[in-house]
């Protein structure tokens, strides 16, 4: 079965500040993988997806993930983060079966706070 | 384009009362999913619909449980009767074809349950 491990829980940082969360999932085969954000108060959007082709992925409002299949990684990063960037952050995989995809497992989430 | 809409936001009820909640998916989208997300905890899925027909509710406490999606567009989730451990957030979520590669899949504001 899939499953998806996101390392840190909260990440607390100050403005300006680079960050980066993990994200690893264990699945054997091909996989469709996603970062979706939560502000407060608000609904999970997403931030960025991978299906195939570059590695590095370019999403919303500075955000880029680079997928690392020998290490079964995901990771999100900001090179500088803002009090705006407060959220929670989700990574989420499914199954590529080649033209269709599985369900959507997602990690616990990390909490993330930038102080201004 | 409206977004995927929930109601009621908040509930709170009794344990062994009922609650029912409802969802309207963005328009024109086929598959309609139900998620459980409880504190601390990223979304889980609880069923997932293609139409007005069940695709996977695998993880849907049936016993208690039950969702539906009678003429394909809107869906009703009910609990009865409600566990404390129910509280949580459900979330109403919907994509475009089943299965497509690439299709993101949008998410509501949640319906908060506190069963007391």
């Amino acid at each position: 079965a899939q499953s998806v491990s996101q390392h840190n829980h909260h990440v607390i940082l100050s403005e300006a500040a680079s960050l980066e969360l993990g994200c690893n999932y264990s699945y054997g085969g091909t996989v469709n993988l996603f970062w979706y954000v939560q502000y407060p108060g608000q609904h999970l959007q997403l931030l960025l997806k991978y299906f195939s082709g570059d590695p590095l992925v370019k999403g919303i409002k500075g955000f880029e993930a680079e997928f690392i299949k020998s290490k079964f990684s995901f990771n999100l990063r900001k090179p500088s983060v803002q009090w705006s960037d407060t959220a929670e952050y989700f990574c989420a995989v499914n199954a590529n079966y080649g033209g269709s995809q599985g369900n959507l497992i997602f990690g616990k989430g990390t909490k993330l706070s930038v102080k201004p | 384009e409206a977004g995927v809409a929930q109601s009621p936001r908040y509930k709170i009820i009794e344990k062994r009362q009922s609650v029912a909640f409802w969802c309207n998916p963005i328009s024109g989208h086929a598959t309609l999913y139900w998620y459980q997300q409880i504190l601390g905890q990223g979304p889980k899925l609880l069923i997932q619909f293609q139409n007005n027909g069940v695709v996977d509710d695998s993880q849907l406490p049936k016993d208690r449980f039950s969702a539906e999606r009678l003429k394909g567009v809107d869906s009703t989730l009910k609990i009865q009767p409600a566990k404390l451990e129910d509280s949580a957030v459900y979330l109403c979520a919907s994509s475009g074809k089943r299965g497509y590669l690439g299709n993101t899949i949008y998410f509501g504001e949640g319906s908060w349950l506190t069963v007391v």
